[in-house]
């Protein structure tokens, strides 16, 4: 089956440790994204890659990095200075950046910060 | 720039009513619009999508209409079951893609 993985499906952490949130896709999709959810305020993006080796900051990049090293993979690490990274982490890919293509999106993980 | 709005929630109905949600936008572009749901715990997958005006999606008993002149995309279904309960986001897609905030649905049996 195709699709989009994201693990862990939940994650704790202490203030002040780094974690990597997993996503990887067999698809084939070359564009990948990461968006953080919190109620009542929908989806902002943090980064895109639209192929292997590059990647952009989305509307609220800042305390986060991903790399983009295989084009199934685009891993999304919150570091110690994100100042509220408890939320819901949600991974998608499409065709391409397209403004007609389709976003396809993973489970999702959800971070809690202790 | 480009934005998305939508009714607020939660939306309380009971089966077998009729739902419109309504989604309207405002674009520089000739965007793609779109609907997505998230059932409780997941990621959002896509109901239906449009392309160009006037064109209509649909898909599980949902519809939408691209309306260029009103600039809207209000989501309607003829009779709703407990299972369609979820957030639905409407969002539209230009050099990128913006959603709007969601709307919960509660179908009470």
């Amino acid at each position: 089956d195709g699709g989009i993985t994201q693990s862990p499906k939940y994650l704790f952490r202490k203030e002040g440790q780094n974690v990597t949130l997993s996503c990887e896709q067999n698809l084939n999709h070359d564009a990948m994204y990461w968006y953080r959810q919190d109620p009542g305020q929908g989806l902002r993006l943090i980064y895109y890659s639209q192929i292997v080796n590059d990647f952009q900051k989305g509307d609220i990049a800042e305390g986060y990095s991903v790399s983009r090293e295989k084009k199934e993979s685009f891993p999304l690490t919150v570091t110690s200075a994100q100042k509220n990274p408890t939320a819901f982490y949600l991974c998608a890919s499409s065709v391409s950046q397209a403004g007609t293509d389709t976003q396809y999106f993973g489970p999702g993980t959800r971070l809690t910060v202790l | 720039g480009d934005s998305v709005t939508q009714m607020e929630g939660p939306v309380t109905l009971s089966e077998e009513a009729f739902l419109t949600i309504n989604c309207t936008y405002t674009a520089t572009g000739y965007p793609s619009l779109f609907w997505y749901v998230q059932y409780p715990g997941e990621g959002l997958q896509l109901l239906l999508k449009a392309t160009k005006a006037d064109d209509k999606g649909s898909n599980k008993g949902f519809e939408a209409t691209y309306r260029k002149e009103t600039t809207s995309f209000h989501l309607e279904k003829g009779s709703v079951q407990v299972s369609d309960s979820a957030v639905y986001f409407c969002a539209l897609r230009d050099d990128k893609i913006i959603f709007g905030k969601g709307t919960r649905l509660h179908i009470l049996p």
